[in-house]
């Protein structure tokens, strides 16, 4: 069974704070991940893709990916209270089919 | 860029009649589609993926006969929750992925909130 595993949390980060979230996966066939934001009662929002071992920045959003560790992560500096939200991990799986995790909730307090 | 729709955006419906949801990718065109469904403070569950042109393939547990899903176009797919029951209510999430070789990303459309009566 391929899995995609993140820890639910809440974590919990004060402002200006840089939160770390973690992912890690079982297909060491998967070569593509991606970080996907979810606000309450809202769809997924893709934030960063990540296919290359090394890190990956896109403003405030650094994605890392370890493929020999099978680990996958994102740290979000300077963090705002707009960044609370569940932050899903996905690995891609065949057919063009993403693996997801179960999702972290971060709570950035004010 | 990559910006899908959905609509309608919610609905409610009596029980046993059909629903009809639509998902548009407005600028790309999608090989691929999917189907989700997401109950509260649950994580998604993916319904089917759908290819432009082909039969749908649904997840285990998902009856096809209920969920009938079209992906007519490279733009356009739809589901259709058939004899819709109460617990049909959920959270319907579409997405498309450009099917780039070597590129997974999925794009969501904004959800259709079905409620069934």
């Amino acid at each position: 069974q391929k899995e995609v595993e993140q820890n639910s949390g809440p974590l919990s980060v004060p402002e200006g704070a840089i939160a770390s979230l973690n992912c890690t996966y079982s297909d060491r066939g998967s070569q593509s991940f991606f970080w996907y934001r979810q606000y309450s009662g809202k769809s997924p929002e893709l934030i960063m893709s990540i296919y290359s071992n090394g890190d990956k920045e896109d403003g405030r959003f650094t994605a890392q990916l370890n493929k020999a560790s099978q680990y996958v992560s994102l740290l979000i500096r300077d963090s705002q209270p707009s960044d609370s939200a569940t932050y899903l991990c996905a690995g891609g799986g065949n057919n063009r089919k993403l693996i997801w995790g179960l999702g972290t909730s971060l709570a950035v307090n004010p | 860029g990559a910006v899908v729709s959905q609509h309608p955006s919610w609905v409610i419906c009596k029980s046993g009649t059909s629903v009809k949801i639509e998902c548009r990718s407005l600028d790309f065109q999608a090989t691929t589609m999917f189907w989700y469904r997401q109950f509260p403070k649950q994580s998604l569950m993916l319904m089917a993926t759908s290819n432009e042109g082909s039969k749908a393939t649904y997840e285990q547990g998902v009856e096809k006969d209920k969920f009938l899903i079209n992906h007519a176009s490279l733009t356009l797919s739809t589901l259709t929750v058939t004899s819709a029951h109460p617990e049909d209510s959920s959270f319907y999430i579409c997405s498309a992925s450009p099917g780039l070789a070597g590129e997974y990303e999925q794009y969501f459309g904004p959800g259709t909130r079905l409620t069934v009566t």
